[in-house]
């Protein structure tokens, strides 16, 4: 059956750490993958695609890779502030003409 | 700002007793899709819009419906809130159906009693 897993419910660092979260998938070839990022009592805000031919995409202090030959995904933020706290969730979609499938997310606590 | 709103953000009502979720937007996409998420759980697609054209995710309950008056409205019926219902709904829409990014407004809390 399809997945998506994102593989700790939640994860605590300190401030200026690199956090790292992992999105892996089985039985989907997607053409891309998302992360989105979810406070609470919040609807999910976008923050990267990474297209399957693409191995690196990064937006100021995020950075995304897809592996596709692993079924991978690693959604890294460097020099990690508090405000960075939240949920994120990876999404991808299947088939063409198929829904945008979300993970369950990964919680994320910075602390100062 | 273009936006997603959703009204009202907290929703109280009784078991069995009809209840309807708003959302509207002024980023003029053609889709409109209304999630389901439960507490520490993925967003859940129930349906969605492209323009008029309603979809049904095959495994959202008969107990949900919608409706889409125009491009920029649409709205989450329940028909006979359960007590399993409570949840937040999020609507979110995109350029496209194929759309790259979806964008969520702020969610309504429905909670039942």
């Amino acid at each position: 059956s399809q997945k998506i897993e994102q593989n700790s419910e939640a994860l605590n660092i300190q401030e200026g750490k690199t956090a790292t979260l992992t999105c892996n998938y089985t039985n989907y070839s997607p053409a891309y993958l998302q992360w989105y990022r979810q406070d609470p009592g919040r609807g999910p805000v976008f923050l990267l695609l990474i297209r399957e031919n693409e191995k690196e995409k990064r937006k100021e202090r995020l950075k995304v890779t897809f592996d596709t030959t692993l079924k991978q995904s690693l959604f890294h933020i460097t020099a990690s502030q508090p405000a960075d706290s939240a949920t994120y969730l990876c999404a991808l979609r299947g088939q063409a003409g198929t829904a945008l499938i979300f993970g369950k997310g990964t919680t994320l606590s910075v602390s100062s | 700002d273009a936006m997603v709103i959703q009204n009202p953000r907290y929703q109280v009502t009784q078991f069995g007793k009809p209840v309807t979720l708003s959302c509207s937007q002024t980023l003029n996409h053609n889709v409109m899709y209304w999630y389901q998420q439960k507490s520490s759980q993925a967003p859940k697609l129930l349906f969605h819009y492209y323009d008029k054209d309603f979809n049904n995710e095959a495994d959202t309950p008969d107990n949900f419906q919608s409706r889409r008056p125009n491009t920029s409205f649409c709205f989450l019926d329940i028909r006979s809130p359960g007590l399993g219902d409570a949840a937040m709904y999020l609507c979110a829409t995109s350029g496209h159906w194929d759309g790259e990014t979806q964008y969520f407004g702020p969610g309504t809390r429905l909670l039942v009693l």
